[in-house]
């Protein structure tokens, strides 16, 4: 079956430091992949998207690129903001799998000023 | 633009009791998906309907059903509830069964049972 597997948090970083969260997938197909994230009392949001191997992800400073031969799908961002505090949830979905999405376990993201 | 409406926002039951959650699509979406949110959890794919028929099933309890109407609204319906079921309930759309594979996801529905 597929699943997702991202590193564990919180992860702590002071303003402006250098961002990587990795994730890690199993899928017995060719998902797409998401970046999803969750601020504190709000509903999940998409962050950025790739579909297809090599495709890079991109949105609000944020960046992840589809790396079929690691199974890979990072997430990056080259200066954080205190506001990017929040918990982020890598995920896949297959179009065979019925498109819902499999979340990994979510990395919390504590920036400090 | 118009998102994922769910309700109700919060809910307090005991347990045996019966809850039922609502979610309303984005306008022209035909597919609807509930997932589970256990504290300190990742979403756990619950059910899934397009065009009104069940598409695919995940972890949910034969203590839950779930059904899509003719309006595409969905409606989680839980009995028995247990105080495990405490968690947040989360509803996403897509369209056409997730042809791009993004799921837009509303605010979630936090169940408290007591």
């Amino acid at each position: 079956g597929n699943s997702v597997t991202q590193m564990e948090g919180p992860v702590t970083l002071s303003e402006e430091a250098f961002l990587t969260i990795n994730c890690t997938y199993t899928a017995t197909g060719y998902p797409s992949l998401f970046w999803y994230v969750q601020y504190p009392g709000e509903g999940l949001q998409l962050l950025l998207k790739a579909t297809k191997a090599d495709d890079k992800g991109s949105n609000k400073g944020f960046e992840a690129t589809y790396r079929k031969e690691t199974t890979s799908f990072h997430l990056e961002k080259g200066s954080v903001q205190v506001s990017d505090s929040a918990v982020y949830f890598c995920a896949l979905s297959e179009w065979n799998a019925g498109n819902m999405l499999t979340f990994g376990g979510g990395t919390r993201l504590m920036v400090k000023p | 633009a118009a998102g994922v409406i769910q309700s109700p926002r919060h809910l307090i039951k005991e347990k045996r009791e019966t809850a039922t959650l609502k979610c309303y699509p984005i306008p022209r979406h035909d597919t609807v998906y509930w997932y589970q949110q256990g504290p300190g959890q990742d979403p756990q794919f619950l059910i899934s309907f397009y065009e009104k028929m069940q598409s695919d099933k995940g972890s949910i309890p034969d203590r839950f059903s779930a059904q899509q109407f003719s309006d595409y609204h969905s409606e989680l319906n839980m009995s028995s509830l247990e105080l495990g079921d405490s968690a947040l309930y989360f509803c996403a759309s897509s369209f056409g069964g997730g042809l791009t594979g993004e799921l837009f996801f509303g605010e979630g529905s936090r169940l408290t049972v007591l």
